[in-house]
This record gives C-alpha cells, sequence and structure tokens, in this order.
C-alpha cells in the first residue's frame, strides 16, 4: 500500500519558475526519499533527507522535513524543460520503501 | 557498472499463459525490491528480499504470484496463471541497505495481458 501523498497531482509551469511539491506520509519514518520517472522509464533517486534533519540542498533542489506535521517538500528552482517528468517522495520504515501517487510535472519552454 | 537489469522490457501474452520476469540487481547490493506501476494504483511494493531471502511479501496480490532469489544476483518475478488484470510495468530495485539508501531501479517490464 502506498504511504506518501503528493500534492498537487499535476503541476504545470513555465520554464525559469519555482515548481513546489509536498508529500504527506503517515507512518514513522526513517527517512524521506525523492525520485524522479521519466515517462516510460524507471525510477531515478534525487535526494533523501533523514528524520533528524530538516532541510537538505543539492543543486537546484531543496527539500524539507517537518517530521511533527509528517510532511515534506521539494522544491525545484529556475525549472528548465528538461524537469517535464513525474515525482515522487517515497517513505523509508523498517527496510521497505513505499512511495506515493506522485506529481506530474510540465515545464513550458 | 551496468545498473539494475531487467527481462524482458516487453511481454504480451494471453490471459492463462505463465509469466516469467527476471531481475539482475548491482553488484554488491544486498536489497532487492519488486514493484509494480499502474494508473490506478501507482507504485505498488510486491515484495523485498534481504541478501537472498524474503522479507515482506504482504504486498504480493495473489497466490498466482511468486518471487525467489536462488541468489545474490538473479531474482524472479512469476504470474501463473495470468490475468488482464496483471497488466503493467513491474520494476525490480536494489539498494545496499535497504530503505535506509537510495534505490536504484531498473527500466521495467511492461506486461500485457491479452
Amino acid at each position: 500500500s502506498q504511504q506518501g501523498e503528493e500534492d498537487p497531482q499535476a503541476l504545470s509551469i513555465q520554464e525559469g519558475e519555482n515548481a513546489t511539491m509536498n508529500c504527506s506520509y503517515k507512518t514513522s519514518i526513517n527517512n524521506l526519499q525523492w525520485y524522479r520517472q521519466n515517462s516510460g522509464r524507471g525510477l531515478v533517486h534525487l535526494i533523501l533527507i533523514r528524520s533528524n534533519e530538516r532541510e537538505k540542498h543539492s543543486g537546484r533542489l531543496r527539500v524539507t522535513l517537518d517530521t511533527s506535521k509528517k510532511s515534506s517538500s521539494l522544491l525545484i528552482t529556475a525549472s528548465r524543460a528538461a524537469d517535464t517528468a513525474s515525482y515522487f517522495c517515497a517513505t523509508a520504515g523498517n527496510n521497505d520503501m513505499r512511495f506515493g501517487a506522485g506529481t506530474r510535472l510540465t515545464v513550458k519552454p | 557498472d551496468a545498473g539494475v537489469i531487467q527481462s524482458p522490457r516487453h511481454e504480451v501474452t494471453e490471459m492463462g499463459q505463465e509469466v516469467t520476469l527476471r531481475c539482475k540487481p548491482i553488484s554488491g547490493h544486498d536489497y532487492l525490491f519488486w514493484y509494480r506501476q499502474t494508473m490506478m494504483r501507482g507504485l505498488e511494493l510486491l515484495i523485498y528480499f534481504n541478501n537472498n531471502v524474503p522479507i515482506d511479501d504482504s504486498g504480493m496480490p495473489e497466490d498466482r504470484f511468486s518471487a525467489k532469489m536462488p541468489n545474490a544476483s538473479f531474482s524472479t518475478l512469476k504470474i501463473q496463471p495470468s490475468e488482464p488484470r496483471d497488466s503493467a510495468v513491474y520494476f525490480c530495485a536494489s539498494s545496499s541497505w535497504g530503505g535506509n539508501e537510495k534505490l536504484f531501479f531498473g527500466s521495467g517490464t511492461q506486461l500485457s495481458v491479452l
């Protein structure tokens, strides 16, 4: 069963704008991860944030985690057309990894 | 490393036939995961292995589904008999430390059951 729930389900922006996606989950976690999936391809890991961290950066990506609210956000700054993809949050409990339904991001050139 | 390798890339079969999906994880990874992706249900965790041993198969939908990992470099997911509702993309992923580290995904197998 899915663990996280992303919001919004779909997001359409112009190139150069920032994109923010949110993830809520229900149970306690060891870490939360974000993945990207291009159409017809496998998922690619973007960033991992551990339960004792509040914010993490990687290039144009910024992830926050609020364990009290059981929520996370992914910010992509200065978006590019190549960022068009589906983005998933995934939560790790013990050793398993469960994914949300994803946000479909479209970046228009 | 070539990454996680799945075969076949596409599989079209008729209802009632047996289907076998294959996965070769990244060398040295101790964890292997099988997921199913559909539009309706998203990405579902079917089963995962640690050191070739199945740890959690609660996501396997029915007895028609079975998974094995005879050695550290090979796993299979079998559906027998297949049904149209099994049509989905099946992904295999591996990790060095379960969900505590990032997962590496294969390209998936697109299964169509007619």
